[in-house]
């Protein structure tokens, strides 16, 4: 069964790169039918789609968040990994990483999920 | 960007009766030359993350009860709870992975009255 976890920094200063990784387990990042994501929710809010990337390292962000995001892949550690640069208070979310099934080309929907991780951007 | 609007924002329901939640894309998401709906439900419980219920609007994915459907074609989409059970109390989201960037319904809470 497929598992994914995420890690890093609970606290980002702001001005600040936040920096999280995802751990795949259960499952090959390097599988051909997968995208890997990044989703957030600031606390009481909806979700957010950040950006995914393919093991090739196609990627595709959301363009509100293009000019501060690179999301990462390292296929011998079975990771894949979000920077966010100039993090301000607007970026305190709940981070979720999560496994897209690729329908069309690079279309995906997310059927696999972390549980997400709370980063908070405060002084 | 596609946007999603979902209603209501809340909903409250009785144990056993029927929940139905809308959805509704800013353009549509029907993919004409294979005929799908590129839209999928998720559920989300309090202090977990959501979970795939639906994907191509009406496939239902693997462990979802037969209490949920989805149905719903081009821009008009809908989540149906056929009798709600008390472990169906979360926030039910749509989203459109027609086109990038992906986008999400604001979400619409599910309660039991």
């Amino acid at each position: 069964q497929l598992q994914l976890q995420e890690s890093g920094p609970g606290l980002v200063k702001p001005s600040e790169t936040l920096s999280l990784t995802c751990t795949v387990s259960g499952g090959s990042i390097s599988s051909s039918d997968s995208y890997w994501g990044w989703i957030r929710q600031p606390p009481g809010k909806g979700l957010e789609w950040i950006g995914s990337i393919h093991n090739s390292g196609s990627t595709y962000y959301n363009p509100s968040l293009k000019s501060r995001v690179t999301i990462s892949v390292d296929a011998s550690k079975n990771q894949f990994s979000l920077t966010l640069s100039s993090a301000t208070a607007a970026d305190t979310a709940v981070y979720y990483c999560a496994r897209g099934m690729i329908v069309l080309v690079r279309l995906h929907y997310f059927d696999s999920w972390g549980q997400g991780t709370l980063v908070t951007v405060s002084s | 960007d596609i946007v999603m609007t979902q209603s209501p924002d809340s909903l409250t329901v009785s144990l056993g009766e029927r929940a139905t939640i809308n959805c509704k894309s800013s353009q549509s998401v029907l993919y004409y030359s294979n005929n799908k709906n590129y839209l999928a439900w998720y559920q989300q419980k309090p202090g977990q993350p959501p979970k795939l219920l639906f994907y191509w609007a009406s496939t239902r994915e693997s462990g979802v009860p037969d209490r949920f459907s989805g149905s719903g074609s081009g821009t008009d989409f809908t989540l149906t709870i056929s009798s709600l059970q008390a472990e169906d109390v979360a926030i039910y989201y749509c989203q459109q992975y027609f086109s990038t960037p992906y986008t999400f319904g604001q979400g619409t809470k599910l309660e039991i009255k």
